[in-house]
């Protein structure tokens, strides 16, 4: 285990509802990133936080934002959810100094009807 | 276009024998190259990473390659056993984008006894 926890492990939402996603980091890492990763899919950097600062974002739309706390834990949220949203959606941590190796959680894994 | 290629189909084999993966990219150039693994509905577990000016890694029974030239990379388990079967991906590393990784869709191995 990586100490990377997120919550909740499985969520069921319907088209057009806002969904949070919680990640707490590994203790002493204060970089989070978010991937999404659909079924069969490689995981697709969402972004990344960085003492509480947004420090990189993928192709993604506004709908999906982010919150970094004093604690480095992190939350992700998606407005106006659309079903191909419905994926596998993961946080990693990192530490300063060495950002090239990242640590998962296991994952949220949402449901959009 | 980019893009990075790891085989689709599952690979089965037999216990014992060695397992060898493949990541191919195109239209890439990255300072590094990891290899993770994935078991369902769970994180991806980090394995190795590799370094541009590095052409092999090991790590146990684990070794990687990677030949910027040819723009692959290619991963051995020996002496496999059933406890590594598993999905295992590749991603790309780049210094110059915050150490955003850009992976590959993953290749399902089996190992059987």
């Amino acid at each position: 285990e990586t100490g990377v926890t997120q919550s909740p492990t499985h969520l069921i939402k319907t088209r057009g509802q806002q969904v949070t996603l919680r990640c707490s980091s590994q203790s002493g890492h204060n970089t989070v990133s978010w991937y999404q990763q659909a079924l069969g899919q490689g995981p697709q950097f969402i972004f990344q936080y960085y003492r509480e600062e947004e420090n990189g974002r993928g192709n993604f739309p506004p709908r999906f934002s982010g919150l970094q706390f004093p604690n480095y834990s992190s939350e992700l949220n998606v407005n106006a959810l659309e079903l191909d949203d419905s994926a596998l959606y993961l946080c990693a941590s990192s530490q300063q100094g060495d950002e090239e190796t990242q640590y998962f959680g296991p994952g949220t894994r949402l449901l959009v009807l | 276009s980019q893009k990075i290629e790891q085989n689709s189909e599952a690979l089965n084999i037999q216990e014992g024998k060695t397992a060898t993966l493949t990541c191919n990219y195109t239209n890439y150039s990255p300072a590094y190259l990891q290899w993770y693994r994935q078991d369902p509905g769970r994180g991806p577990v980090f394995l190795l990473l590799i370094r541009e000016n590095e052409k092999e890694k090991r790590k146990e029974r684990l070794k990687v390659t990677f030949d910027t030239t040819l723009k692959q990379s290619l991963f051995h388990i020996t002496a496999s056993q059933p406890a590594d079967s598993a999905t295992y991906l590749c991603a790309l590393g780049f210094m110059d984008s915050n150490y955003q990784l850009i992976w590959g869709a993953g290749t399902k191995l089996i190992i059987k006894p």
